[in-house]
């Protein structure tokens, strides 16, 4: 099983800063690494696809990097809606998909 | 547009069993692996079940194996998860989600889930 670790656990930040969250899987997992936003009270909604595909209707704030073992979702300039829970997820070996344990954005 | 709208959750004893659906619109059902995800109260996503277009590639996490189904009906265009044996730990917003096309799993599509509550 790839297990996914994500940092921080909180990063709180100010309106207009840059946010930085890392994704690191404990064995490769190539670029399927997907990266979804959760607000409170809300389903999962999904971000990037595959390290650096933004998904339809999300804003060119975020971007996504990395290769192999070690990824990045980056917020350009943080907005007061992206207050949420960040997850990411592997889809290169499964069963089972899986999921890293999230980092909360707060301003 | 696309919708996906779970129901069937509630309260349960353990051991009990509880059987939850998704109806499906807006998209072509058979063209794409359906799945469920649960999230247990604060805590973070967890997959749970996945089942391909037309039902004959069904895949489980390991702690669900022999106690949960899932299944669908392209009729219907019908998601299930028949629950079995449930255990405090299954307790979880259990979300319907659609994957992306072909054999991409990702969750492209969530539903707004619903709550299963194993109690005694």
């Amino acid at each position: 099983e790839i297990v996914l670790t994500q940092s921080p656990d909180t990063l709180s930040l100010s309106p207009g800063e840059r946010a930085t969250l890392s994704c690191r899987a404990s064995q490769s997992v190539d670029r399927y690494l997907v990266w979804y936003q959760q607000k409170r009270g809300q389903a999962p909604r999904l971000l990037i696809y595959d390290t650096s595909n933004r998904a339809t209707g999300i804003p060119a704030r975020f971007s996504g990097s990395g290769f192999g073992t070690d990824f990045t979702l980056t917020i350009s300039s943080l907005e007061p809606e992206d207050v949420a829970v960040y997850y990411c997820q592997q889809r290169l070996s499964w069963p089972p998909l899986t999921f890293g344990g999230g980092t909360k954005v707060e301003i | 547009e696309v919708q996906l709208v779970e129901s069937g959750g509630g309260l349960v004893q353990p051991g009990g069993s509880l059987r939850l659906s998704c109806a499906a619109s807006g998209f072509t059902f058979t063209n794409h692996w359906m799945n469920w995800v649960r999230q247990a109260p604060g805590k973070g996503l967890e997959w749970v079940a996945s089942i391909n277009q037309d039902g004959s590639d069904k895949k489980y996490m390991d702690s669900v194996k022999g106690r949960f189904t899932i299944s669908r009906d392209n009729a219907e265009n019908s998601l299930y998860l028949e629950m079995n044996s449930l255990r405090t730990e299954d307790t979880a917003v259990y979300y319907c989600a659609r994957a992306a096309g072909g054999a991409d799993h990702y969750f492209e599509y969530w539903g707004q889930g619903t709550l299963v509550t194993v109690s005694s």
